[in-house]
């Protein structure tokens, strides 16, 4: 079993609708991140958080540590949102090591 | 200011053969770690440097190895390739190690893309 957990792997959604993507982990944390992978290869990173909530734009991330569970929502998707998102996390707190899930395939279809 | 740069941006090699790649942080940022993406899975941490000195390993054999120069500039080297070490391999660069809990976004190049024949 991964350590960290995303579903779905696979998102199919509308243009406008409200996109939610879950990851779940199995170690303890000092930081979770919510990365963007687009075709080609490049990572940009949303969103890190350690506790509560997180709104930038369209994107909300929030993470409940009791229950190691984190989400990422998109909040009226478009086409430009589709992408790999990818949710990670440092399961160390003296290293930058990341942890990665699979990460989930989203299109957005006009 | 730039962000952080690989070189190259693809590369084939075949059986055996070894490899360098490299990477620039962004300029200020000491620390830089590397990851390995085989197709169609998350990426795997292999190091993590700062201050020129080794703070992370992965689980990834002694054929890899890397360095970071005074500059904070990082090489990857990877000898003795395998068919299996085809991937797509990330460098990350942060202001610093994070310790004490003080995790810290990391910033991501595009990648090299290594095709092993």
């Amino acid at each position: 079993k991964n350590e960290v957990e995303q579903s779905p792997q696979n998102l199919t959604a509308q243009e406008g609708e409200f996109i939610t993507i879950n990851c779940s982990y199995s170690v303890g944390i000092s930081a979770l991140h919510w990365l963007q992978q687009h075709p080609g290869g490049g990572i940009v990173s949303l969103f890190m958080l350690s506790s509560g909530k997180k709104k930038h734009g369209r994107l909300i991330a929030t993470i409940n540590i009791q229950e190691k569970h984190s989400s990422l929502h998109i909040t009226a998707s478009h086409p430009r949102d589709s992408a790999v998102y990818i949710c990670a996390v440092n399961g160390d707190g003296a290293t930058n090591k990341l942890i990665f899930g699979t990460g989930t395939l989203l299109a957005v279809q006009p | 200011d730039a962000g952080v740069t690989q070189s190259p941006t693809h590369l084939i090699k075949t059986r055996g053969q070894h490899v360098t790649l490299r990477c620039s942080p962004i300029s200020g940022h000491k620390s830089v770690s590397w990851y390995q993406q085989v197709l169609g899975q998350g990426p795997q941490f292999i190091f993590q440097y700062y201050e020129k000195e080794e703070r992370g390993r992965g689980n990834f054999p002694d054929r890899f190895s890397a360095r970071q120069f005074p500059n904070y500039s990082s090489e990857l080297n990877v000898n003795a390739l395998l068919l299996g070490d085809s991937a797509l391999y990330l460098c990350a660069s942060s202001p610093g190690t994070g310790g004490f809990g003080g995790n810290q976004p990391q910033h991501f190049g595009d990648g090299t893309r290594l095709s092993i024949l």
